[in-house]
C-alpha cells in the first residue's frame, strides 16, 4: 500500500513565522501536490511537482513555496504566515496522469 | 478552467436509505472523473473512478456513471450503513500535464442508526 506521511498532524505558529510542512512518499512517485482544505471550498491547489527539483503553481501559489530535493520527499512553506492561511493541509502523490492520488493524513495548522 | 459543482449539504439519512449525491462539471476535452471519501480524522481515499464516457465505476456499493450528455457524474448507493458517514468528494482530471486533481466542495454525509 502507498504510504503518504505528513511530518505533523497539528501545527500551531504566529503571525509572521517561517512554517515548513513536510511529506514523504514511499512508492517512488514522480507527482506531488499540496492542496488545502477549507470548509464549503473543497480542496483547493497550492503546488505541484512532476520531478526533482521541477514545480508548477497551482490555483492558489500566493504565499507559499515548495522544496523538491528528493523524489520521496515534498515540502511544503509559508514564507511569513498569516492568519488567512489557518488551514487543513493535504499532501498526495500519483505515478501518472490518470493515476490516483494518495493523501496523507493532513496538517491542521493554526496561526494565531 | 475545470470546475465540479457539487449538490449542497450536509445530507443526513436513516440507515439503509437510498444515497445520491449529485455532481457535475465543466471542462475542456474528456476528464476522467473521481469520487474520493474522507472519513472523520484521515485523508481522502479513493472510492471510484471512470476514466471515459458511459463507463459506471462501483466501489463498497457506490456506483457513479459518467454522464457525458449532462456532464454529470453522481454518486448513488442503495441502502447506506453507519459506517458510511463521511466527507465526500467529486473531482476530475482535465487530461492536462502531470494528473492534478479539481475537486468539488464535498459533500457531508451523517448516517444515523
Amino acid at each position: 500500500d502507498v504510504k503518504v506521511t505528513q511530518s505533523s498532524r497539528y501545527l500551531v505558529k504566529r503571525t509572521g513565522e517561517k512554517v515548513f510542512l513536510e511529506c514523504v512518499q514511499d512508492m517512488d512517485h514522480e507527482n506531488m501536490f499540496w492542496y488545502r482544505q477549507d470548509p464549503g471550498l473543497g480542496l483547493r491547489l497550492i503546488y505541484f511537482s512532476y520531478d526533482v527539483k521541477m514545480k508548477e503553481k497551482g490555483d492558489i501559489p500566493e504565499g507559499y513555496s515548495v522544496s523538491r530535493e528528493k523524489k520521496e520527499r515534498f515540502s511544503l512553506i509559508l514564507e511569513s504566515a498569516s492568519t488567512n492561511q489557518t488551514s487543513m493541509y493535504l499532501c498526495a502523490s500519483s505515478l501518472g496522469i490518470i493515476s490516483p492520488l494518495h493523501f496523507g493524513n493532513g496538517t491542521r495548522l493554526t496561526v494565531t | 478552467g475545470d470546475s465540479v459543482t457539487q449538490m449542497e449539504g450536509p445530507v443526513t439519512l436513516s440507515e439503509e436509505a437510498f444515497l445520491t449525491i449529485n455532481c457535475t462539471y465543466t471542462a475542456t476535452g474528456y476528464p476522467s472523473l473521481f469520487w474520493y471519501v474522507q472519513y472523520p480524522g484521515e485523508g481522502l481515499q479513493l472510492l471510484l473512478k471512470a476514466t471515459k464516457a458511459d463507463d459506471k465505476g462501483s466501489n463498497k456499493g457506490f456506483e457513479a456513471t459518467y454522464r457525458k450528455e449532462t456532464t454529470s457524474f453522481h454518486l448513488e448507493k442503495g441502502s447506506v450503513q453507519v459506517s458510511d458517514s463521511a466527507v465526500y468528494f467529486c473531482a476530475l482530471s482535465g487530461g492536462t500535464s502531470y494528473g492534478k486533481l479539481t475537486f468539488g466542495q464535498g459533500t457531508i454525509l451523517t448516517v444515523h442508526p
